[in-house]
Order: C-alpha cells, then sequence, then structure tokens
C-alpha cells in the first residue's frame, strides 16, 4: 500500500502569513495527489485535485504543486476562515489519506 | 445542488455488523465517471478511505479492512450501502460518505455531513 506523509504536522502562522505544507508518497504517485480542507465538526472539502487544479470555488490563495512522490499546498496569505487541518489524498492506487496538518492561530 | 446524506445505527455492540446506507441526490449513480466512496474518522484522528463503487460496478475496498467490507448500490434508490462485520470499539468514528468522481484523479466532492457510530457493549 502507498503511505501518505505529511510535514509538519502542526503549524502555527497569522493572518497574512505565506503557508506551506508538504505531501510526500512512499512511491511514486505521478500526480495523482488531491488537496482537502477540514473544519472542527465538518466535513472535509476539496481544495485541490490531479496535484495543482484549483476547485471550482476555492479562492485563488491556494494552490497545489508538485509529481510523483513530493507535493506542496500553498496559501499565499492565510485569512482567518483557512484556520483548518489539511489532508493530502492519493488515488494512484486505491486511496490513502496523509495524517493532516493543522494550521492554527499565532 | 449535489447532496449526500448519511444514515445508520448511531450505537452497535461489539462484534455485529454495521449497515449504513448513503442517500444521494443531484447526481444519478449510473453516471460513467460519479461512483460514492466511503471514508471514516475516529474522533480526534485522520480520515481513512474505506471502499468506493461506480456505475459499471467497479468496487475497491482498503486493503486492510477488505475482509470486512461490503459496498453496493441501488441505482433506482440513488443509495450505496456500506457493511462492516465483525465490529470493534476501535471502530467508533464519523463515517462520511462522498461523491467520489472520476477525473485526472478519483476524488472525493462533495461529502456528506457525517453519521458518528459508537461501538460499546
Amino acid at each position: 500500500d502507498i503511505q501518505m506523509t505529511q510535514s509538519p504536522s502542526s503549524l502555527s502562522a497569522s493572518v497574512g502569513d505565506r503557508v506551506t505544507i508538504t505531501c510526500r508518497a512512499s512511491q511514486s504517485i505521478s500526480s495523482y495527489l488531491n488537496w482537502y480542507q477540514q473544519k472542527p465538526g465538518k466535513a472535509p472539502k476539496l481544495l485541490i485535485y490531479a496535484a495543482s487544479s484549483l476547485q471550482s470555488g476555492v479562492p485563488s490563495r491556494f494552490s497545489g504543486s508538485g509529481s510523483g512522490t513530493d507535493f506542496t499546498l500553498t496559501i499565499s496569505s492565510l485569512q482567518p476562515e483557512d484556520f483548518a487541518t489539511y489532508y493530502c489524498q492519493q488515488s494512484y492506487s486505491t486511496n490513502t489519506f496523509g495524517p493532516g496538518t493543522k494550521v492554527d492561530i499565532k | 445542488q449535489v447532496t449526500l446524506k448519511e444514515s445508520g445505527p448511531v450505537l452497535v455492540k461489539p462484534t455485529e455488523t454495521l449497515t449504513l446506507t448513503c442517500t444521494v441526490s443531484g447526481f444519478s449513480l449510473s453516471n460513467a465517471r460519479m461512483g460514492v466512496s466511503w471514508i471514516r474518522q475516529p474522533p480526534g484522528k485522520a480520515l481513512e478511505w474505506l471502499a468506493h463503487i461506480f456505475s459499471n460496478d467497479e468496487k475497491s475496498y482498503s486493503t486492510s479492512l477488505k475482509s470486512r467490507l461490503t459496498i453496493s448500490k441501488d441505482t433506482s434508490k440513488s443509495q450505496v450501502v456500506l457493511t462492516m462485520t465483525n465490529m470493534d470499539p476501535v471502530d467508533t468514528a464519523t463515517y462520511y460518505c462522498a461523491r467520489a468522481f472520476r477525473g485526472p484523479t478519483i476524488w472525493f466532492d462533495p461529502w456528506g455531513q457525517g453519521t458518528l457510530v459508537t461501538v460499546s457493549s
């Protein structure tokens, strides 16, 4: 099975900061990588699919990049509503989620 | 508007079988590019993908839980059913269903609100 790791596991940031979250796969997954945002008590929401495509309705401050084994999610200017936990998910071989990265207020 | 809603028991006993139903609206389970996945999340923990089913009845299961899971669909009722046998307290989690979209990758959007299932005697 393909294992996914994320770093950092948590981070503290301020409104307006640029935030980068990394996701790594245990083997190459091409661009079969998606990103989700989850707020407490809510279902996850799709942000990015196929590594770098922005889901309709998602603000352009979110962007994704990478291919193979290493991927990043970047928030260009953190907004108050962005404090949440972020998960990556691979669909190259069945499906696996990363352990999550919690972004909280500094 | 696409919506999904999970239903099922809130409490099951150890060793029992869990049956969850996902009722969808706003899309058809006969659409070639769309299916339904089940994903769970234990309290305070990460998401875990369980299974998915597509219109051609293609099914896929989590490797670690495959022996305990069965997914099926009733297209006429717009419902997808997941059964999980031999429930254990470690299976306590919020269970979500989500539309699985087959594009360049398979992604999950949107998700249902989730249903919390507690396993306890």
